[in-house]
């Protein structure tokens, strides 16, 4: 079945320090979502990708998806503590199944002050 | 316009009990999903159903587990027979329709502590 992974598992920054996670999937996506969940809370949808080669920008936040649609990453400039979570990929599945999300294990982001 | 409401949200269970957890899904959407979180993990795929019909379980343990969407109420998963490896969050997700372009809300989760 389809798999995402994601890399790395764990990152701490210094505050003021980039941040990168990237993402790969199994199978060719018709679109990536990416989604942040804050310690003890659920998970909050950020941007959904959907081109080949998109770039979308929020703030310091910059996504990624990949050309063959089936990479993407998410950047983040010049961290702040509010941006502690961990941030999770996930693809749609293909055909019937393309309601269920498939999630990746997420990066754990850990920002010093 | 309330979001996705779960309850209870925290839940703890003693071995071979009962566990009822409820979603309300957004205004307007009819379309619910089940995830489960285990700790450090990713969410996991387990069930979507649509008003009195389960749509996809096949994430969704053969045993112990089931789920409705009643026409009226909110939708439920139930665990009977809890064991210690049921331990973990329950979100469920709604959207307003389904293919591919469809942003799933989360709620808040049901942390379920199997003792």
């Amino acid at each position: 079945g389809q798999q995402v992974m994601q890399i790395p598992q764990y990152q701490h920054v210094q505050e003021g320090e980039d941040f990168t996670t990237y993402c790969n999937s199994s199978t060719t996506l018709s679109n990536i979502q990416w989604y942040k969940q804050r310690p003890g809370g659920h998970p909050v949808f950020l941007i959904q990708l959907v081109k080949s080669g998109e770039v979308k920008k929020q703030k310091r936040l910059t996504f990624q998806f990949g050309e063959a649609k089936k990479n993407s990453s998410l950047h983040i400039t010049a961290t702040q503590t509010t941006d502690v979570g961990t941030y999770f990929c996930a693809g749609p599945g293909s055909g019937a199944g393309s309601y269920q999300l498939t999630f990746g294990k997420g990066t754990k982001l850990s920002v010093i002050p | 316009n309330a979001g996705v409401m779960q309850n209870p949200r925290h839940l703890v269970r003693r071995r071979g009990q009962e566990a009822r957890l409820r979603c309300s899904p957004m205004k307007g959407h009819s379309h619910v999903y089940w995830y489960r979180q285990l700790p450090e993990e990713g969410l996991k795929f387990m069930v979507y159903l649509q008003k009195e019909n389960i749509i996809d379980e096949s994430g969704m343990p053969k045993e112990r587990f089931s789920a409705e969407f009643p026409k009226e109420g909110p939708s439920i998963l139930r665990i009977q027979q809890v064991v210690r490896g049921d331990s973990a969050a329950y979100f469920c997700a709604s959207s307003p329709g389904t293919g591919t372009y469809n942003e799933q809300f989360f709620g808040p989760g049901t942390r379920l502590t199997v003792l």
